[in-house]
C-alpha cells in the first residue's frame, strides 16, 4: 500500500527566505503524487501534481517540487517565502486498488516571521 | 471550474440529534465523491468512497450506520451524522472527482459542533 512521510510538523522561515517543506512516499507502482495547501478553517486547494511525466512540477503561487524516484521524494519549494504561504501543506499519494483514494501525508504547519 | 460547495459551512447540534452535511459539484458531474474527518492540527482522514447510485464504501474502523452517506445524484453527495455525540465533533470535508480524472476538488469544509 501506498503511504506518505513529511518531516518536519512544523516549519518556520523568514520572510524571502527559501521554503522547503518534505515529503517522502512508498508506492510498489509508479506514484502518482500532490502537494496540497489548507489555510486555516478551509478546505484544500491542490498547489501541484505529479503524473509520471516531468518530474520538475511548477504549481501556483510559486511553488514547485521535483520527482526523484531514487530517493523517493517529492519534496515542496518557494524560493522566497510570503508572508501569505502561512498555513498548512499536505502530500499525498494516490492508491489505486479495487477503487481510486488519496492517501495524505501528516501535514506542515508553515510559519513566515516578517 | 471544478467548484465543489458545502452546506452548512458550521453546525452546532445536541447529542443524540441527527446532522445532514451536504457536497455539491457545482460546475461538473461528479461520478465519485469522497468524505473525510479532520481533527484539529492533524491530517484528513478517509472516510468513505461514494459512487453516485451505489452503496458508499467504508474504510475501515468507520461505523456505516452512524455516517450515512448517499450520492443520489452527479452533483450532490450528503454525509448524515446520526445520533451525535461530542466525540463527533469534528471537521468534515469532501471532495468530488470526474470519471477517471485522477485529480479530486475539495469543498470548504463543516465544521460539527456536538454539545
Amino acid at each position: 500500500a501506498q503511504s506518505v512521510t513529511q518531516l518536519g510538523s512544523h516549519v518556520s522561515v523568514s520572510e524571502g527566505a527559501l521554503v522547503l517543506l518534505r515529503c517522502n512516499y512508498s508506492s510498489s507502482v509508479p506514484p502518482y503524487l500532490f502537494w496540497y495547501v489548507q489555510y486555516p478553517n478551509q478546505g484544500l486547494q491542490l498547489l501541484l501534481k505529479y503524473t509520471s511525466a516531468a518530474t520538475l512540477v511548477k504549481g501556483i503561487n510559486g511553488f514547485e517540487a521535483e520527482f526523484k524516484k531514487s530517493e523517493t521524494s517529492f519534496h515542496l519549494t518557494k524560493p522566497s517565502a510570503h508572508m501569505s504561504d502561512a498555513a498548512e501543506y499536505f502530500c499525498a499519494v494516490r492508491q489505486k486498488t479495487s477503487y481510486d483514494k488519496v492517501i495524505f501525508g501528516p501535514g506542515t504547519s508553515l510559519s513566515v516571521i516578517p | 471550474g471544478a467548484v465543489v460547495s458545502q452546506h452548512p459551512s458550521r453546525v452546532i447540534c445536541k447529542s443524540g440529534t441527527s446532522v445532514k452535511i451536504e457536497c455539491r459539484s457545482l460546475d461538473f458531474q461528479a461520478t465519485t465523491m469522497f468524505w473525510y474527518r479532520q481533527f484539529p492540527k492533524q491530517s484528513l482522514m478517509l472516510m468513505a468512497t461514494s459512487n453516485e447510485g451505489s452503496k458508499a464504501t467504508y474504510e475501515q474502523g468507520v461505523e456505516k450506520d452512524k455516517f450515512l452517506i448517499n450520492h443520489a445524484s452527479l452533483t450532490l453527495s450528503t454525509l448524515t451524522v446520526t445520533s451525535a455525540h461530542p466525540e463527533d465533533s469534528s471537521f468534515y470535508i469532501c471532495s468530488a472527482r470526474a470519471g477517471e480524472a485522477y485529480e479530486q476538488y475539495f469543498g470548504p469544509g463543516t465544521r460539527l459542533t456536538v454539545t
